[in-house]
């Protein structure tokens, strides 16, 4: 039973640009939801997909943009690329049902800007 | 606005000692908590969630505690092992939405 996959593992990209990161959720699961976590520091809540439209948002930038699939997977665009957007970019995973429970993460892409 | 903060930022323990992580959270109206460990280079590992109708639950080696009145939780690992040496997150589920809330997180060093 496959976890939370994510790609790629590293990026290194230069101010201004354009990135793409992309998420397959843990089989079973239809909620994805994206973090930032910058070194040293928790993760940071940015968006929530469910049903592929975004369902909750962060306190983030519209540089920060996401898409969910049919298939339940997720990109993460950032845009216009800033020096502060270097972190560890992590995706997680649930089920949309009543009540709480855990999220379930990967293991994230380093993004690097320099 | 809503945080969860830890008390300390490392601890250091001997294998085979008892280990406590502290939590304090600022939103009363939070009903779901959760326990993550990471691991260098590793995305958070969930190791035990606690409801608010709750004041404590047992996992294996592990156990959380919950005080509403002060806004306290706590992770108590029995028997460390230097495999535990990790970054602990404490997490705060909102209400409506899985929206997780981390706080900065506790380094936790077990010395063979």
């Amino acid at each position: 039973d496959a976890g939370v996959t994510q790609s790629p593992t590293h990026l290194i990209k230069t101010r201004g640009q354009q990135v793409t990161l992309r998420c397959s959720p843990k089989s079973g699961h239809d909620t994805v939801s994206w973090y930032q976590q910058a070194l040293g520091q928790g993760p940071q809540f940015i968006f929530q997909y469910y049903e592929e439209e975004e369902r909750q948002r962060g306190n983030f930038p519209d540089r920060f943009s996401g898409h969910q699939f049919p298939n339940y997977s997720s990109e993460l665009n950032v845009n216009a690329l800033l020096l502060g957007d270097s972190a560890l970019y992590l995706c997680a995973s649930s089920l949309a049902v009543h009540g709480n429970q855990p999220q379930h993460f990967g293991d994230g892409t380093r993004l690097s800007i320099l | 606005g809503e945080s969860v903060g830890l008390h300390l930022p490392t601890l250091s323990v001997q294998e085979g000692d008892n280990s406590i992580i502290n939590c304090a959270y600022s939103n009363s109206a939070s009903d779901y908590f959760i326990w993550y460990k990471q691991e260098s280079g590793k995305g958070p590992q969930f190791i035990i969630d606690i409801r608010s109708n709750m004041d404590k639950r047992q996992g294996q080696r592990v156990t959380v505690l919950l005080n509403k009145t002060v806004k306290h939780l706590s992770l108590q690992i029995a028997a460390t092992q230097p495999g535990d040496s990790a970054v602990y997150f404490c997490a705060e589920n909102g209400i409506s939405f899985q929206k997780l809330v981390f706080g900065t997180g506790t380094r936790l060093l077990v010395s063979p």
